[in-house]
């Protein structure tokens, strides 16, 4: 497709449990990023990959929370032993180059944990 | 860090009627200013955007300004319709390492009334 793809786009889960949520970004894209959007507040950074370079990780909220970026394309933002507080509206964009690119977004993964 | 205020966090507006929006950013290396829409359960979509070149940009009904020296900028909407409803964001990115990572204001509901 021509946008940006996630997946999946609802995820409910117990506390304590893992998750993994997948971004495909638009083609020919070398940067990508991740935000969160919880209920009713704005969106927050939390990752940003650029090629082959060290990603940017300062907006990770805890340990548990890591992400990677395989072959310069595929996304997959990993969630270990979840909490009540990490539900939230996990959404991603990539755009062309980084820097003042403009970003466009992905339909998110909506995530609740029970 | 970078913060980013957002102003009013709730409009209402008559049909027609023109509606403005204000942001306020503390980082004064920032040098590039997106406006995002958001309808109810929908991805963020990006309307317009600003780079620090520039103090002004129109996009028919829509248009942006940019003030760098009280580091502040705003969006303008004329003639407002009832499709312009729904949740605004300003954003911020830039400084030293210019990622392109993307701080957001908390965000406008608008309401435009028939």
């Amino acid at each position: 497709g021509a946008g940006v793809s996630q997946s999946p786009s609802n995820k409910v889960t117990e506390k304590g449990k893992d998750v993994e949520l997948r971004c495909d970004p638009i083609s020919g894209h070398t940067a990508l990023y991740w935000y969160r959007q919880s209920l009713g507040q704005g969106l927050e950074f939390l990752i940003y990959f650029q090629g082959n370079s060290a990603p940017d990780k300062s907006g990770l909220p805890s340990d548990r929370f890591s992400a990677e970026r395989t072959g310069g394309s595929v996304s997959t933002l990993t969630i270990q032993r979840t909490q009540q507080e990490d539900s939230a509206v996990y959404l991603c964009a990539s755009s062309s180059t980084g820097g003042w690119q403009p970003q466009h977004f992905g339909d998110g993964t909506r995530l609740s944990i029970l | 860090g970078e913060n980013v205020e957002q102003h009013p966090s709730t409009l209402s507006v008559q049909e027609g009627d023109s509606a403005v929006i204000k942001c306020t950013y503390s980082d004064s290396a920032s040098n590039y200013f997106p406006w995002y829409k958001q309808e109810l359960g929908k991805r963020p979509q990006l309307i317009i955007d600003i780079r620090s070149n520039v103090g002004e940009k129109k996009d028919q009904r829509i248009a942006v300004t940019l003030n760098k020296t009280a580091k502040h900028f705003s969006l303008h909407i004329t003639e407002t319709q009832p499709e312009d409803s729904a949740v605004y964001f300003c954003a911020a990115s830039g400084g030293s390492s210019n990622t392109g990572k993307l701080i957001f204001g908390q965000g406008t509901t608008l309401q435009v009334k028939p």
